[in-house]
């Protein structure tokens, strides 16, 4: 049964960067031709894409964060990683990975606070 | 960018009715391109319709998608008290890909 687990700091200081990790267990992030991608979702509001990325390492981006998002691939350790620099208040969400459509992580809450 | 806007913001319903969930873009895309998600507080959204019309793997056959062009709609028939929770549209044909900002199914 593949999965995915976000992991990384729940606290980011404003102007700094969130670093999370999505790691996917029960299957090689290798197989298929799957878009694995970022969406968040700030408390009592909606969900928000952020982008994505493929294996082959192409990636596509929101225009609203790209000047500030880095989504990357690490095959060898069947992980895929979000980097948001200069965060600020606005960034505190619950951060999704997902694998296509269906199958998405638990979700891991970050605040950007002092 | 395309937006969606769904409506209404919430819907107050009984179990046993019928919900019916609209979602409308703000361009037309092709339609096989979008997707119902249902999510409830502390979980991650499930996948309920994919390709406008198509159920995904395990869902109830209560809900049902429909629409074409601009003008999408997800219907729950005889609610069931699980049923209760926020609904967001999403389009995966063009970037951005976006979401609706959900309607709310409420008690």
């Amino acid at each position: 049964q593949v999965q995915l687990q976000e992991s990384g700091p729940g606290l980011v200081k404003p102007s700094e960067t969130l670093s999370l990790t999505c790691t996917v267990s029960g299957d090689s992030i290798n197989i298929g031709s799957y878009h694995w991608s970022w969406i968040r979702q700030p408390a009592g509001k909606g969900l928000e894409w952020i982008g994505r990325v493929q294996t082959s390492g192409d990636t596509i981006y929101n225009p609203s964060l790209k000047s500030r998002v880095t989504i990357s691939v690490d095959t060898s350790k069947s992980q895929f990683s979000l980097k948001l620099s200069s965060v600020t208040a606005a960034d505190t969400a619950v951060y999704y990975c997902a694998r296509g459509l269906r199958l998405w992580g638990q979700g891991t809450m970050v605040t950007v606070s002092s | 960018e395309i937006v969606l806007t769904q409506s209404p913001g919430t819907l107050s319903l009984s179990p046993g009715e019928r919900a019916t969930l609209s979602c409308r873009a703000s361009q037309s895309f092709y339609s096989s391109n979008l997707a119902w998600f249902q999510v409830k507080p502390g979980q991650a959204p499930r996948l309920l319709i994919y390709a406008a019309s198509s159920r995904a793997t395990g869902i109830p056959d209560r809900f049902s998608g429909s629409g074409s062009g601009t003008d999408f709609t997800l219907t729950i028939t005889k609610l069931e008290p699980e049923d209760f929770a926020v609904y967001y549209c999403h389009q995966y044909n063009i970037s951005p890909l976006t979401f609706g900002g959900g309607t709310k199914v409420e008690i």
